[in-house]
């Protein structure tokens, strides 16, 4: 069975600081695929990054970066310098190949994340 | 624009009266899915169809029905709702399987069932 654990419910820090998200998965199969997913007080989902299982190079996008780490099945999300508009649930998510089926995605609970100013 | 809509945005209704939220898609994609959020425990998905009248049970799928005449609507139904089934619900689609693409999600529709 798959299951993603982000463990952390709520992180608050101060404007500029750097945050890191944890996210830990399981999943039996080979192929599968890695998500982040922003949720802003608005309440829509926005979609951050996509990693599959054979790619463990980290991703470095403006502020944000991804480490990806089979070893640990971990895929930690950090936020360099953080800003008030950063503050959000995150949820990390995982979904796997064609050999384990059609399913979509299994979410981890999300973290809330609040920049205070 | 490309995007994924759902109708109503937010519906209050009561026990057991039958109500539909519809999910449509402009993209061609083959892929949709419901899911619903609820405090503490994320999003779980509810229905899913690979492709016209092609639909499976997700996670959670006791109380909801779904249906797929067409490619680019995901309509889904509740024939009696019940106050556990209040809940935010987010309809998503993609080109092909989940794993492959990146879903996109629709805005949401806030249920409460009183």
């Amino acid at each position: 069975a798959q299951k993603v654990t982000q463990a952390q419910t709520e992180i608050s820090v101060v404007e500029k600081e750097d945050v890191t998200l944890d996210c830990v998965y399981e999943t039996r199969d080979t192929t599968y695929y890695l998500f982040w997913y922003k949720q802003p007080p608005s309440g829509e989902l926005v979609f951050l990054i996509r990693r599959n299982s054979f790619d463990e190079q980290n991703e470095i996008s403006g502020r944000y970066s991804w480490n990806f780490q089979k070893s640990t099945s971990s895929f930690n999300f950090t936020i360099t310098a953080s800003q008030v508009v950063d503050s959000a649930v995150y949820f990390c998510a995982l979904s796997w190949g064609p050999g384990g089926g059609a399913d979509g995605l299994t979410f981890g609970k999300g973290t809330h994340l609040i920049i205070q100013p | 624009e490309a995007q994924v809509t759902q109708n109503p945005r937010y519906l209050i209704t009561v026990t057991g009266k039958k109500l539909t939220v519809t999910c449509s898609q402009n993209m061609n994609h083959e892929y949709m899915s419901w899911y619903r959020q609820d405090p503490g425990l994320g999003l779980r998905q509810i229905y899913y169809s690979m492709n016209v009248e092609v639909t499976d049970k997700g996670d959670v799928p006791e109380g909801y029905k779904v249906s797929r005449k067409e490619k680019r609507n995901f309509p889904l139904i509740l024939e009696s709702p019940s106050p556990n089934q209040t809940s935010l619900y987010f309809c998503a689609s993609s080109l092909q399987l989940a794993g492959f693409d990146e879903q996109f999600f629709g805005p949401g529709t806030r249920l409460t069932v009183l």
